[in-house]
């Protein structure tokens, strides 16, 4: 089985420019959460979704946004990028209920901002 | 979310048992206590989760003594494929869903 799969695996932007990120789960996961990771740090969350709404949300601006799609799918985009958005952004996929408390990740997307 | 501390760096020779305590004084009723495992460019991976006692899987153990104020992660006879970042996490993770709080984690490095 596939594992959580995320696109594009590496990008370069430059500031003020915008980003979308992908995310596919584990077949049967219906829950979707998103973390940046700075390089040197652990990830912090960002966002999480199950059925397509917005189940909570991290420390992050409103430049921010995410969405999740009717196969489950999500993507996180993010505006008007800054230097300091440079960071692994990592989606990760669960189970909704029993099987709720763990977690799988994707390898990431890395983003450079310049 | 209980707050977890754990040492920043370790090393160890490959063949070794390692142990990496966390410390998590503030841990409520209904949280439990959570490994994960991160090599460079990859996501974290899940480890072991237990709540009281001891856990044990084909990975490691998990050690939590009764006041669960701390736990230890032992990996038995690391390889130098062990070397990675290791996070303990405290958390009600069957209902906070997605959200996971992680530290800076702990540092393997293993030697031959």
């Amino acid at each position: 089985d596939a594992g959580v799969t995320q696109s594009p695996t590496h990008l370069i932007k430059t500031r003020g420019q915008h980003v979308t990120l992908r995310c596919s789960p584990i077949s049967g996961h219906k829950s979707v959460s998103w973390y940046q990771q700075v390089l040197g740090q652990g990830p912090q969350f960002i966002f999480q979704y199950y059925e397509k709404e917005e189940r909570g949300r991290g420390n992050f601006p409103d430049r921010f946004s995410a969405r999740q799609f009717p196969n489950y799918s999500s993507e996180l985009n993010v505006n008007a990028l800054l230097l300091g958005d440079s960071a692994l952004y990592l989606c990760a996929s669960s189970l909704v209920g029993v099987g709720a408390n763990v977690l799988t990740f994707g390898a990431g997307s890395r983003l450079t901002v310049l | 979310l209980a707050k977890t501390t754990q040492p920043i760096s370790m090393d160890s020779y490959e063949g070794q048992e390692v142990n990496i305590t966390c410390s998590h004084n503030n841990i409520a009723t209904n949280d439990y206590i959570t490994w994960y495992q991160q090599f460079p460019s990859q996501g974290p991976r899940f480890i072991i989760q237990g709540y009281k006692t001891k856990v044990t899987n084909e990975v490691a153990s998990l050690f939590i003594p009764a006041d669960r104020k701390s736990s230890t992660l032992s990996l038995p006879r690391v390889s130098l494929s062990d070397t990675a970042v290791y996070y303990c996490l405290v958390g009600d993770f069957y209902n906070q869903g997605g959200k996971l709080i992680f530290g800076q984690g702990t540092e393997l490095s293993v030697k031959p």
